[in-house]
């Protein structure tokens, strides 16, 4: 069965400052990645997907996330976070080919202070 | 509606109540998931339904906890003899196709007394 790592549970930066999330994932075969995104109050939102081609994919609102599988890694990234951007951040995991439940991390809170 | 409807929002119930809580996903999505979110830990899997597919079951806690989806669409997760540790948000999602974006409800917030 696969399982997904988010190491960092809680990060405080300030506006402007660069964002790096970790999450890694362990499963023997091909996945799907993701990650999502939920904000104060509101529900789970997908932020970003990984399915094949390019590893470095680009989501809404500036993020990304560069796929290295010989690391088993799927890192969120944004060069420069905004107060707005407060908010949890799920990474997570299926094996392709359909069929499959969809796993999720622990989270890691993020608090962007002006 | 346009999004994935869960009802009730919230819910306060006692100790052994039994309690059911429903989903309704977007129109036309084939799969239907259950998680369960706790202040820190994350989303919990609980059930996934796939078409007319056995649903995977593998992720309810206890056998108090059952969940049904009836003509592919609305499901009822029921949890019976709550207890204290069943309070949580339950989240319903959907998605097509399966290992598509999955589109999450609202929730239904559980609190046992």
């Amino acid at each position: 069965a696969q399982s997904v790592s988010q190491h960092n549970h809680h990060v405080i930066l300030s506006e402007a400052a660069s964002l790096e999330l970790g999450c890694n994932y362990s499963y023997g075969g091909t996945v799907n990645l993701f990650w999502y995104v939920q904000y104060p109050g509101q529900h789970l939102q997908l932020l970003l997907k990984y399915f094949s081609g390019d590893p470095l994919v680009k989501g809404i609102k500036g993020f990304e996330a560069e796929f290295i599988k010989s690391k088993f890694s799927f890192n969120l990234r944004k060069p420069s976070v905004q107060w707005s951007d407060t908010a949890e951040y799920f990474c997570a995991v299926t094996p392709t080919g359909g069929g499959n439940k969809l796993t999720f991390g622990t989270g890691t809170q993020l608090k962007v202070e002006l | 509606g346009a999004g994935v409807s869960q009802s009730p929002s919230n819910k306060v119930t006692e100790k052994g109540k039994d309690v059911e809580l429903r989903c309704d996903p977007i129109s036309g999505h084939t799969a239907l998931y259950w998680y369960r979110q706790s202040l820190g830990q994350g989303l919990e899997f609980l059930i996934y339904f796939q078409g007319n597919s056995a649903p995977d079951k593998s992720g309810l806690p206890s056998d108090r906890f059952s969940a049904e989806r009836t003509g592919g669409s609305v499901s009822t997760l029921t949890i019976q003899r709550t207890q204290q540790e069943d309070s949580a948000v339950y989240l319903c999602a959907s998605s097509y196709p399966p290992t598509g974006e999955l589109f999450f409800g609202e929730g239904s917030r559980l609190t046992v007394l």
